[in-house]
């Protein structure tokens, strides 16, 4: 079992570029999520799916799109990527249960010039 | 919406020592998760809290929590290098939403 699975590692775009990062779990988990982590301000919650089919919005959803392309796979997308993107993207999933421990990917360390 | 304040921020202690992280929150709930970070790693789960009065313990960690204080603790008793690392409290809301802390960045000198 690979776990949680995000690519790229590493990514420098410049400002206004648009990318997309990519989730994937093999745990068969019903909720994914997408958090940014930046110094001082522990993790926040961008988008997030309950299950296959439903994406809501978390803390700090706006420059961010997502797609839960199916159960395994949950998309973060960037339109038009800011320097106040610049940060370190952790996706993770759970199973959506009662003991709804969530399990993080490796980490995007993402920077926007 | 869910606050979840960590204290200490920073923590430095010595090799053999005691000592208690603190996480408390601002609205109703009675899921509460520990994490730990190593620099440069992603987040790993340490514990899960479910219910008033639960307490978990793996090594030299202790976990426990009161849903009527709003009040989680982390507890390391006889710290060792290997501990060394940032530990984040995260509340779940009534929906599907969690709510991390800043974390306690924890140095642990021989």
């Amino acid at each position: 079992n690979a776990g949680v699975t995000q690519t790229p590692k590493f990514q420098v775009l410049k400002t206004g570029q648009s990318m997309t990062l990519q989730c994937a779990q093999d745990m068969n988990h019903n909720s994914m999520y997408w958090y940014r982590q930046d110094p001082g301000m522990g993790l926040r919650l961008i988008y997030y799916s309950a299950s296959e089919g439903t994406t809501d919005k978390g803390e700090v959803p706006n420059g961010y799109n997502v797609s839960r392309l199916n159960k395994r796979e949950f998309s973060l997308r960037l339109e038009s990527a800011a320097p106040s993107q610049t940060s370190v993207y952790f996706c993770a999933s759970s199973s959506g249960t009662t003991y709804n421990e969530q399990f993080f990917g490796p980490g995007t360390r993402l920077t926007v010039l | 919406e869910l606050k979840v304040e960590q204290n200490p921020l920073f923590l430095s202690m010595q090799e053999g020592k005691n000592y208690t992280i603190y996480c408390n929150y601002s609205t109703t709930s009675d899921r509460l998760y520990w994490y730990r970070q190593d620099p440069g790693k992603s987040l790993e789960s340490l514990f899960v809290l479910l219910s008033n009065g639960a307490v978990k313990q793996e090594g030299r960690l202790m976990a426990s929590l009161d849903t009527k204080a709003r009040l989680s603790t982390l507890h390391i008793t006889a710290a060792v290098h290997d501990l060394s690392a940032t530990y984040f409290c995260a509340v779940q809301d009534t929906g599907n939403q969690f709510y991390f802390g800043t974390g306690t960045s924890l140095t642990v000198i021989p």
